[in-house]
């Protein structure tokens, strides 16, 4: 059982290129997320998913798109990147159900904007 | 706003006892959390507080009050594979994580 992965590991792109960043799970969690780290400050939610065929924005949606178009797959789009979202971007995922709803991680992007 | 706070880093010695404390100020509480994350590595799921108290497990314990606002993690025992950080985490009332930025443990020798 994989659990989530994401590809690429790492990625060293130039400023005003698009790019994807791929993220599976096979867990058949209703939800996932994207999340962004940065030094120094805590994860911070990107967009997510609570359902296939929904999406909603995080707190910091500006650049990024997503889509859902099934249970297991959520790609995080970057339209143009910019080098602030140099950054190790996370998906997660969760069952979305009872009280606890634990999120669980894939082992994350590192991505270098130039 | 929503303000999450955690020490930057804390120092402890192999086999002692470390506290980790997280103060929290939210829109709704609906759950706190708590992950371990290696340097390079992804957060992994450590413990989950909903009501006040005490809860166990194994070498690692965490604690919750409402009314502070407060919580901690404390681990026992510890060993040089603990050396991490340390992530605490609220579900605020949009069912949604806020996230500390982390406290790293080092553990010496």
């Amino acid at each position: 059982i994989a659990g989530i992965t994401q590809a690429p590991t790492s990625q060293i792109l130039a400023a005003g290129r698009r790019m994807t960043l791929r993220c599976t799970q096979d867990m058949r969690h209703n939800a996932m997320y994207w999340y962004r780290q940065d030094l120094g400050l805590g994860l911070r939610l990107i967009h997510y998913s609570n359902t296939a065929g929904t999406t909603g924005k995080g707190e910091v949606p500006d650049g990024y798109s997503v889509s859902r178009a099934n249970t297991d797959d959520f790609p995080l789009t970057l339209a143009s990147a910019v080098p602030s979202q140099t950054s190790v971007y996370f998906c997660a995922s969760s069952e979305l159900a009872g009280s606890t709803d634990t999120q669980y991680f894939g082992p994350g992007t590192r991505l270098t904007v130039l | 706003g929503q303000n999450i706070d955690q020490p930057t880093e804390m120092t402890a010695t192999e086999g002692a006892i470390v506290q980790i404390n997280c103060t929290y100020q939210t829109s709704g509480f609906n759950g706190l959390f708590w992950y371990q994350q290696h340097a390079g590595e992804a957060p992994t799921f450590l413990s989950y507080n909903v009501l006040d108290g005490l809860e166990e497990k194994g070498r690692f314990s965490s604690f919750l009050s409402r009314s502070k606002g407060y919580s901690y993690l404390l681990l026992k025992e510890l060993q040089m594979k603990d050396s991490a950080s340390y992530l605490c985490a609220v579900r605020d009332s949009n069912y949604q994580l806020i996230w500390g930025a982390g406290t790293k443990l080092i553990i010496k020798p």
